[in-house]
């Protein structure tokens, strides 16, 4: 099977720089997504980590470790529209298809 | 480009009655997957059509069920519902086997 850790809640202050971590175990491991969800609205894609490295948006980043199972989304000059919860998933390739498995979301509180 | 549409947004129902819920996905998105996210359980997976064919199923009891048409568009079904079924569930498309899932923003269901 799939699983995925990430912390349930952090905090941060206005203008910090905050990094959600991700462990995960699956098979047929294809790449690592993060997405945002603000109360009450839908899951948006943030990043997709296909490779090893770092893929930079803005002021998101997302950093991908295949050969330790761990990821992270890296949050720059936050800003109170920030706060949210935020969710990796891993990407399996089973069936040909599109197989997202997310973790349980890391619920991000940013304060001034 | 409109984005997913799913209907209803909301719906009560009552233990042992069926549910059908429906998703429109984006103009020329082929593959439409489905969610369930519940406060203690995170998002999980229930499955994946593409071209109208089931191309991945999640650990959901045969309760659930879903199919797609001709034109992309996606219903799931319920059947005897329990209380434990109450749930935001939400679709999401992709133009094909990506990684980027864009989402619709969900029914609410409530069983009672």
């Amino acid at each position: 099977g799939q699983s995925l850790e990430q912390p349930s809640e952090v905090t941060a202050v206005e203008g910090a720089i905050v990094q959600i971590n991700c462990t995960y175990q699956t098979s047929g491991f294809y790449g690592l997504s993060w997405y945002q969800q603000h109360d009450g609205g839908a899951p948006t894609f943030l990043s997709y980590n296909g490779l090893d490295g770092l893929e930079e948006t803005g002021r998101f980043s997302s950093f991908l470790s295949r050969s330790d199972s761990y990821g992270y989304l890296l949050l720059q000059e936050l800003q109170m529209k920030d706060s949210a919860s935020y969710f990796c998933a891993v990407r399996a390739l089973t069936g040909g298809g599109n197989k997202l498995t997310f973790g349980t979301g890391t619920q991000l509180k940013v304060e001034l | 480009k409109a984005g997913v549409t799913q209907t209803p947004r909301y719906l009560i129902k009552t233990r042992g009655q069926q549910v059908t819920l429906s998703c429109s996905p984006i103009s020329g998105h082929r593959s439409v997957s489905w969610y369930q996210q519940t406060p203690g359980q995170g998002l999980q997976f229930l499955f994946e059509y593409f071209s109208e064919t089931q191309r991945n199923k999640g650990n959901f009891p045969g309760r659930f069920s879903g199919r797609q048409f001709s034109n992309s568009r996606s219903e799931m079904n319920v059947s005897t519902l329990e209380l434990g079924d109450s749930a935001l569930y939400l679709c999401a498309s992709s133009p094909g086997a990506q990684d980027i899932q864009y989402f619709g923003a969900g029914t609410r269901l409530s069983v009672l």
